[in-house]
């Protein structure tokens, strides 16, 4: 069966350090990767996706994620968090053209920044 | 170019009441997702329409539940006779293609049934 996961629900990094978040997905051929951002009570953002290529993906706001094939994972990383960087980021699989393109999303991992 | 708008923002219904929720995709998009996200849950697709067409609607309960994308206007998502647990959030996403090509989302609907 498709899946994503992410195994934590919550996270707690101190402003300034780095960040990884995981994303573990299970799909039956080359999926479409994604990593959206959701602040409370509005709607997502899409951070980096990736689709072919080259398997270390840029974003915005200085994120990037790195896919692995051998690892089914699709982690997102940051150099240095801000504390705006709070917030719940969603891991989302999707497929090929011809399978109607709806995403399957993760639980989700709720972000919080210490000062 | 203004994004994916939904309406209303906030929607509180009585249990037996109908829930309409509107979606305009984005200008030139004409592919439409529906997704549902309960509390502490991540998003779960409903259905995915094109223009009068319901091309997959595997995510939609059987039952009160329904959509349209009409040749003009918004997508409508409609729940008839509401349940409390039919309190969640209510995101829709527009694309100019099918398939994975980035969806947009909208700033979602968040449906409160008492």
């Amino acid at each position: 069966a498709q899946s994503v996961t992410q195994p934590d629900i919550h996270i707690t990094v101190s402003e300034g350090a780095s960040l990884e978040l995981r994303c573990n997905y299970s799909y039956g051929a080359t999926p479409y990767l994604f990593w959206y951002v959701q602040s409370p009570g509005q709607g997502l953002q899409l951070l980096l996706k990736y689709f072919s290529g080259d398997t270390l993906v840029q974003g915005i706001k200085g994120f990037e994620a790195e896919f692995k094939r051998s690892q089914s994972s699709f982690n997102l990383r940051k150099p240095s968090v801000h504390w705006s960087d709070a917030a719940e980021y969603f891991c989302a699989v999707g497929g090929v053209y011809n399978q109607g393109g709806k995403l399957i999303f993760g639980q989700g991992t709720e972000l919080s920044v210490k000062p | 170019n203004a994004g994916v708008m939904q309406n209303p923002r906030h929607l509180v219904r009585r249990r037996g009441q109908e829930a309409r929720l509107r979606c305009s995709p984005m200008k030139g998009h004409s592919h439409v997702y529906w997704y549902r996200q309960l509390p502490e849950e991540g998003l779960k697709f409903m259905v995915y329409l094109q223009k009068e067409n319901i091309i997959d609607e595997s995510g939609m309960p059987k039952e009160r539940f329904s959509a349209e994308f009409p040749k003009e206007g918004p997508s409508i998502l409609r729940i008839q006779q509401v349940v409390r647990g039919d309190s969640a959030a209510y995101f829709c996403a527009s694309s100019p293609l099918g398939g994975s090509a980035e969806a947009f989302f909208g700033q979602g609907t968040r449906l409160t049934v008492v």
